[in-house]
């Protein structure tokens, strides 16, 4: 049961450029919606989240846009560089009552960003 | 170090063996996750533990068991290790407190083939 759907699973962006990757969620409770980034031989470490509440939230050149209603949320990586090469995973969890937390993460996009 | 750790790095096992890989972190955060990384899959749950002594099942938990006496340590065993656990697993912990409840700070992973 996949309650976190990504998309694209693969992407190659040009230097410069506005990489895009979407996610959809199932779950009306989840509240928090984290984005990790991994680099290869390496953990995923939080890269930007967002709550509910907020329609957009930026952080230098990554801004996360969520759409309440259509339980959707997208990041946006603008002016692309090869160090953002990496895998991206969106995620989702309910920060209250006993989840502890959990995340439940989306299939991940390995992103590709040529020089 | 600070930090959190995982050991081993990489493991080459056959089927049937017992497998633990451990998990070390030196915050002293309260919840602990182990999550198993697959491609097309992402990041799945499979156990997690909100304190010492405290553990529940995540969403693929079949043929794992977890223990946690200390704080510091969550090892994760693999009682009879079969191909289809071939992947590489990662640990996570979390403050569990405040604004950092729901941040997730990622080992770097052991990759385990089961032949």
């Amino acid at each position: 049961q996949q309650q976190v759907k990504q998309s694209p699973q693969s992407l190659i962006v040009q230097k410069g450029g506005i990489s895009i990757i979407n996610c959809a969620y199932e779950n009306t409770a989840f509240d928090y919606f984290p984005w990790y980034q991994q680099f290869p031989g390496k953990g995923p470490a939080l890269l930007i989240a967002i709550r509910p509440d907020v329609s957009e939230k930026k952080e230098g050149r990554f801004t996360i846009s969520f759409n309440k209603s259509a339980k959707q949320f997208s990041l946006h990586i603008m002016d692309s560089q090869p160090g953002d090469s990496a895998t991206y995973f969106c995620a989702a969890s309910i920060r209250g009552g006993t989840s502890y937390g959990k995340l439940t993460f989306g299939q991940g996009t390995i992103l590709t960003v040529h020089p | 170090d600070a930090g959190i750790t995982q050991s081993p790095r990489y493991k080459i096992t056959e089927t049937g063996r017992q497998v633990t890989l451990m998990c070390h972190q030196t915050w002293s955060h309260s919840y602990m996750f182990w999550y198993r990384q697959d491609l097309g899959h992402g990041l799945r749950l499979i156990y997690y533990s909100a304190a010492a002594d405290i553990t529940d099942k995540g969403e693929v938990p079949d043929g794992y068991v977890v223990s946690r006496s200390k704080t510091e340590n969550f090892p994760l065993t693999l009682e009879s290790a079969t191909r289809s656990q071939t992947s590489v697993y990662f640990c996570a912990s979390s403050d569990g407190r405040g604004s950092g409840k729901n941040i997730q700070y990622f080992g770097a992973g052991t990759r385990l083939s089961v032949l």
